[in-house]
């Protein structure tokens, strides 16, 4: 099974200021068609998850910019710019390079 | 609009059985495949289960395989989770996600609690 490693597991931020969580996969998220199979969903208190970001940094519809995500092979990295008080939550990377689909232990970002 | 809504979960003894649904609307259904997301109380996110659109194909966690089954139903656009023997550790919410493996969950239902306990 592919190992996903999210740090920090918390992350306060000031309102305005940015945010970064890293993920770490066990190995290469890279499949033969070229692909990367690396995703981020949030998940706000009380609510399902919601997808963020897939295949590392395409914004799905209706996400702000202010998310973005990078990195390539098994190192990736989620950054929100700009926090504002709706971005409080968790954040969890997922792989769906192949099954089991494993995601982060998920990273907490709350407001200072 | 796509909407996914779960129902049939409930408090269930140790080594009961239950089965979820999932109703999909919004999209055509049996041109997706669907997964069951789980989480415990105060806990992260573990894939359960994933089915083909046709159904042909089915994928489970190691922790559920042998007591739970997906299936769907595309004449009712609906999805299912059969789970036998229950065990404490599945006390959770479930989510019925649509699943491709490259724009993977793009929408989730609101989940739906099961609670296993004597």
């Amino acid at each position: 099974d592919i190992v996903m490693t999210q740090t920090p597991l918390s992350s306060p931020v000031t309102l305005g200021q940015s945010a970064s969580i890293s993920c770490r996969s066990s190995q290469s998220l890279v499949l033969s068609d070229g692909n990367t199979y690396l995703s981020w969903l949030q998940q706000r208190p009380g609510q399902p998850p919601r997808l963020l970001i897939y295949k590392i940094s395409n914004r799905f519809s209706g996400v702000p910019d202010r998310f973005s995500g990078s990195g390539a092979g098994t190192d990736f990295t989620l950054k929100i710019s700009r926090v504002e008080a709706e971005d409080v939550g968790v954040y969890y990377c997922m792989q769906t390079k192949q099954f089991p689909i494993t995601f982060g232990g998920g990273t907490k970002v709350e407001i200072k | 609009e796509v909407q996914l809504v779960e129902s049939g979960g409930g408090l269930v003894q140790p080594g009961g059985s239950l089965r979820l649904s999932c109703a999909a609307s919004g999209f055509t259904f049996s041109s997706y495949a669907m997964s069951w997301v789980r989480q415990a109380p105060g806990k992260g996110l573990e894939w359960v289960s994933t089915i083909s659109g046709s159904g042909g194909s089915t994928y489970y966690a190691d922790s559920v395989k042998g007591r739970f089954t997906i299936s769907r139903d595309n004449s009712k656009n609906t999805l299912y989770l059969q789970m036998n023997s229950l065990r404490a550790e599945d006390t959770a919410v479930f989510y019925c996600a649509k699943y491709q493996q490259l724009l993977p969950y793009d929408y989730w239902g609101q989940g739906t609690l099961v609670t296993v306990s004597s």
